[in-house]
Formats: C-alpha cells, structure tokens, sequence
C-alpha cells in the first residue's frame, strides 16, 4: 500500500461543475498538505497549502483536510476549461528534509 | 522574477551512455530537490540540496545516479551508464529554506533512453 493514494481518473466534468478531488494518506504524523497543478509538459505549480486540519479557501479552490480520516480534498467551483491538468496532492515528510511525497494524480478534464 | 530552468528540455540518449541535467534555481533560494516523474512510479524525490551539500541520497535509485550543486546554486544530476527504465521526467525544485517552505518547481527535462 502506498503512504499517499491518489485515484488517477480521468474525471470529465462539463464546464461549470463542482469538481471534488480527493487522496487518502497512511502516515498520521504529516502536518502539511498540498495540492499541485500540472498541465500537459508543464511543472506542477502550487495550488494550494494548509498546515494540520481545516479548511482553506483560495477564489474557486478550496482545500480540506481530516486528519482523523487521513483524507484531504480540493474543491474546484464554477470549472473551467482552463482548469483541464493534472491535480496533485503532496505531503511533507515530517524529517525537516522538505521532502514531498506524491499522490499519483488526477487527471481532469473540463468540457466547455 | 524568473522560476526555476532546467535544461536541456528533451533529451534522447543511447542506453550506456551518461547524460547530465542542469537545475538554475530561483535566486536566493537555499534548498534544491530532484524529482523523478514517471508513468510507472508518479512523482518521487530522488536529492534535496541544503546550500551546496546533500545530507540525504536515500531516493537516489542506484549508484549510477549522482548530483552537486556549486556556489550554492545551479545543480547537476548525472546519470550514468544509462537504462532504459531511467527514461522519466526530471523535476527539479526550489525553496527559500530546507523544510515547510513552498517548492517552486522548473519545467523538466524529458529523459528517454533508447
């Protein structure tokens, strides 16, 4: 079983939708969460980070966290085409290296 | 102000010969990673960088793959003798300090080994 486990998709969703994304982990001692977006051939790009439970809100992204179900989320109002990546959930691996551990990505597409 | 380059962009190779990769990270920024992106495995950290010395090697697949970073900036990966399962993306990051600081990641180098 990997630490972070992601379903791969692919999600089509029609323009407008309420995308959710979602990845589970197994380590309960990860503090810090986040999501990385990445387009075809692109790097990933920060998206989203948040520090133990709770929710963070970003325009139309919002991201969760439970660290009792060791489930986080990314929430995606009002889709767009523009928003057609693959999403990544990381975690810092708690040993002050920095070292992120990934979950496999979502690909997601938006239908206009 | 500029992100993090890589170079080359796309690199083919012929299987046991070595190739290197350039990481230019962002000015200022004290931690350097490496990251390998592959259909097979998703995103795994090979190296972090802390200034110029690399306390952990632990992701590094095998001794044919090595790293430095000079005057605190720009770092090489080297990979030696080179495999066809080496064919991957290499990503490269920066950070303002090793830790809980953001990552900003370059675009890759696009690795295939014939």
């Amino acid at each position: 079983q990997k630490e972070v486990e992601q379903d791969p998709g692919p999600l089509s969703v029609p323009e407008g939708a309420i995308v959710s994304l979602n990845c589970t982990y197994s380590n309960s001692a990860f503090q810090y969460f986040m999501w990385y977006r990445q387009y075809s051939r692109k790097g990933p790009e920060l998206l989203m980070y948040t520090y133990s439970s709770g929710n963070k809100e970003d325009g139309r992204f919002t991201a969760q966290v439970d660290k009792s179900s060791k489930y986080i989320s990314l929430f995606i109002r009002d889709s767009q085409p523009s928003d057609s990546a693959t999403y990544l959930c990381a975690m810092i691996v708690p040993s002050n290296t920095g070292k992120l551990i990934f979950g496999q990505g979502t690909t997601l597409q938006v239908k206009p | 102000g500029a992100g993090v380059s890589q170079s080359p962009s796309n690199k083919v190779t012929e299987k046991g010969k070595d190739v290197e990769l350039r990481c230019d990270p962002i000015s200022g920024h004290t931690a350097l990673y490496w990251y390998r992106q592959s259909l097979g495995q998703g995103l795994e950290f090979l190296i972090y960088f802390q200034g110029n010395s690399a306390p952990d090697k632990s992701g590094l697949p095998s001794d044919r793959f090595s790293a430095e970073r000079t005057g605190g900036s720009v770092s090489t990966l080297t990979i030696q003798r080179t495999q066809q399962e080496d064919s991957a993306v290499y990503l490269c990051a920066s950070s303002l300090a090793v830790g809980t600081d953001t990552q900003y990641f370059g675009p890759g180098t696009r690795l295939t080994v014939l």
